[in-house]
């Protein structure tokens, strides 16, 4: 199985900052790397599919680089809305393991 | 619109069985693959079952291998959840969520979750 790991598990950020998440994998997926939000008592939502592109209706804040094994996920200005907790997951192989998920919280 | 929509969960003691429903809406739900995922009170998100559009392939994690069994029925747009065994471990959200694939994979939509605690 591929292992999904996100760093940092949790930060702290005021409004308005540029926040930026990690997601690495044990082995190369190319670009076979989502994001999804969750908000507290809520199904995730779709944010990222395919590395970076971005799933309609998401913000342009929003944005996905990387491939291989190192992924990043940035929020350029961060918005009240976005105080959530974001995980990654791998489509390359089943099964689609998730990253432990990172808690952006209000600094 | 697209909708789904988890049932069956509930209290149940350890070592009883359990079947949840997903019923789904607004797509052409025999033409794509579904799966399950769950969540952990407190904890992240594990990937559970996957079943593919016309149910001739299912995958399972480790975790809940030959307890619970996926499937589905195209002709009603529903898929299930057997849990069988349950252990205090399988106490979490349960989530059904499309895949939808447009040169890469990814779950488009996601059901509001139905819990299952598993409590003597």
């Amino acid at each position: 199985d591929i292992q999904m790991t996100q760093s940092p598990s949790s930060l702290s950020a005021s409004l308005g900052d540029r926040v930026t998440i990690t997601c690495r994998a044990s082995q190369s997926i190319s670009n076979y790397l989502n994001w999804y939000q969750q908000k507290a008592g809520k199904a995730p939502d779709l944010l990222i599919y395919a590395a970076s592109s971005l799933q309609s209706g998401v913000p342009s804040r929003f944005s996905g680089s990387g491939s291989g094994t190192h992924f990043t996920l940035t929020i350029s200005v961060l918005q009240p809305e976005d105080f959530a907790t974001y995980y990654c997951q791998q489509s390359y192989s089943t099964p689609r393991t998730f990253g432990q998920g990172t808690k952006v919280e209000i600094k | 619109q697209v909708h789904l929509v988890e049932s069956g969960g509930g209290v149940v003691q350890p070592g009883r069985s359990l079947r949840l429903s997903c019923a789904a809406s607004g797509f052409t739900f025999s033409t794509y693959i579904l799966h399950w995922v769950r969540q952990a009170p407190g904890k992240g998100l594990e990937w559970v079952a996957v079943i593919s559009s016309d149910a001739s392939n299912k995958y399972y994690a480790d975790s809940v291998k030959g307890r619970f069994t996926i499937s589905r029925d195209n002709s009603n747009n529903t898929l299930y959840l057997q849990m069988n065994s349950l252990r205090a471990e399988d106490t979490a959200v349960y989530y059904c969520a499309r895949e939808s694939w447009s040169g890469y994979f990814y779950f488009d939509y996601w059901g509001q979750g139905t819990q299952v605690t598993v409590s003597s």
